[in-house]
């Protein structure tokens, strides 16, 4: 997990509230990711961005958003309009898009 | 399309014996294989890669993957197992063309038995 911090650990929200999870990396990668976990099914990716101020949608973008308007920074938000959002977020970065992805502790997040 | 699949959602292994957990792959061209081990409530550790070259690849903490491109297999193994290495496995898989997704496979939960 070196080098890349999310936080919180733990977040509990409300359904209907917008949440903001951060990540940040001191690695000096260019590209950075975000991936839901779900138990029994892997990891899915929701956005990537290859370098700041841009960035991609992944396999399940629908109902997040996310910025990238610094190297070292790549928040994500969770919209009200995520229909299932209680998962386990982890948050990733490499050198560029094909390098080897680092990962983060992750953020679990709980909508009640 | 790129798929990944681990067959085994839980592998039992005595300590001390050796490990194997499988992973098979589709990909459209060459292919780039990751190993990812995931401790309970923690983050993705980087295990080892095949990019190119040798097929039999060796990473961190005794493990080892082989890549089999006729079976298109890349499963990892341990000659001997610890307790410690009990997690959650995850086998990943790019293609070489530049597509932007690293696919994962469901992953496979090793219990190492004392």
């Amino acid at each position: 997990d070196g080098g890349i911090t999310q936080s919180p650990k733990y977040l509990f929200r409300k359904e209907g509230q917008n949440v903001t999870l951060s990540c940040e990396q001191n690695l000096n990668h260019d590209a950075m990711y975000w991936y839901r976990q779900d138990p029994g099914q892997g990891l899915r990716l929701i956005y990537y961005s290859q370098i700041v101020n841009d960035f991609q949608k992944g396999d399940i973008a629908e109902g997040y958003s996310v910025s990238r308007e610094k190297k070292e920074s790549f928040p994500l938000t969770v919209t009200s309009a995520q229909k299932n959002p209680t998962a386990f977020y982890l948050c990733a970065s490499s050198i560029g898009l094909l390098d080897t992805q680092y990962f983060g502790p992750g953020t679990r997040l709980t909508v009640l | 399309a790129q798929s990944v699949a681990q067959p085994e959602d839980q592998v039992n292994v005595a300590e001390g014996n050796p490990l194997t957990v499988k992973c098979t792959y589709s990909v459209s061209g060459n292919p780039y294989l990751f190993w990812y081990v995931q401790y309970p409530n923690r983050g993705l550790q980087f295990l080892l890669k095949y990019i190119t070259g040798d097929n039999l690849v060796k990473g961190s903490y005794g493990f080892e993957a082989e890549f089999n491109k006729s079976q298109t297999s890349f499963h990892l193994k341990k000659p001997s197992a610890l307790v410690s290495d009990s997690a959650l496995y995850f086998c990943a898989v790019r293609d070489q063309t530049g597509a932007n997704n690293l696919f994962f496979g469901t992953g496979t939960r090793l219990t190492v038995i004392p």
